[in-house]
């Protein structure tokens, strides 16, 4: 079945760039999005990137998709303590419906 | 414009009760999805229905748990004889249409089960 990967956790200080990484294996993905989860709340939709395009950028996040190696990634510029939160990549099964794979999250914390 | 509601937000039972969570989608959205995350792990997708049918059920465990979304009031997920394994939080999230453009979901802030 499909699998979403990411690496677990991610430290940045403060004004610093940061890079979250996710694999995943359906290549009939239609669409890639990452999903934001601060402590003790749901998710909430930050992106997403529809899969003939290479890059999107959004503000101070840009994503980007190498549909080659099936990888996705979310950098977000001048990176704030309150972008501290569990990011997570999902795809979406080529289904016709919403059905998201998500990956198991990486905790990115800012320190000031 | 209210979101998606979940409650109860904190749920605790013992071995061998039953849960009932509930959701309701927001305003205009038919479609709604339930997702379990245990503890420090990924959401996994349960169940898909639209109003009065269940359209994929294929995350869902085949015993003890069973989904519904009635003409009338929230959907209700159910897990009887509940079990400490059981123990996570449950999402709930809703969709306008099946096939939406962007396939955004909407996420409830969950349900919390604890078993214990």
């Amino acid at each position: 079945g499909e699998d979403v990967e990411q690496s677990l956790f991610l430290s940045v200080r403060e004004g610093d760039s940061s890079v979250i990484n996710c694999t995943y294996t359906d290549s009939s993905s239609t669409y890639l999005y990452w999903y934001k989860q601060e402590p003790g709340a749901g998710l909430q939709l930050l992106t997403y990137i529809f899969s003939n395009m290479d890059m999107k950028q959004d503000q101070r996040l840009t994503v980007l998709l190498n549909k080659k190696d099936k990888h996705l990634s979310l950098r977000i510029a001048d990176t704030q303590t309150g972008d501290s939160a569990i990011y997570f990549c999902a795809e979406r099964e080529n289904t016709g419906f919403q059905k998201l794979v998500f990956g198991t999250g990486t905790r990115l914390l800012v320190s000031p | 414009n209210a979101g998606v509601m979940q409650n109860p937000r904190h749920l605790v039972r013992r071995r061998g009760q039953e849960a009932r969570l509930r959701c309701s989608p927001m305003k205009g959205h038919s479609h709604v999805y339930w997702y379990r995350q245990l503890p420090e792990e990924g959401l996994k997708f349960m169940v898909y229905l639209q109003k009065e049918n269940i359209i994929d059920e294929s995350g869902m465990p085949k015993e003890r748990f069973s989904a519904e979304f009635p003409k009338e009031g929230p959907s209700i997920l159910r897990i009887q004889q509940v079990v400490r394994g059981d123990s996570a939080a449950y999402f709930c999230a809703s969709s306008p249409q099946a096939g939406a453009n962007t396939g955004e979901l909407f996420f409830g802030e969950g349900s919390r089960l604890t078993v214990l």
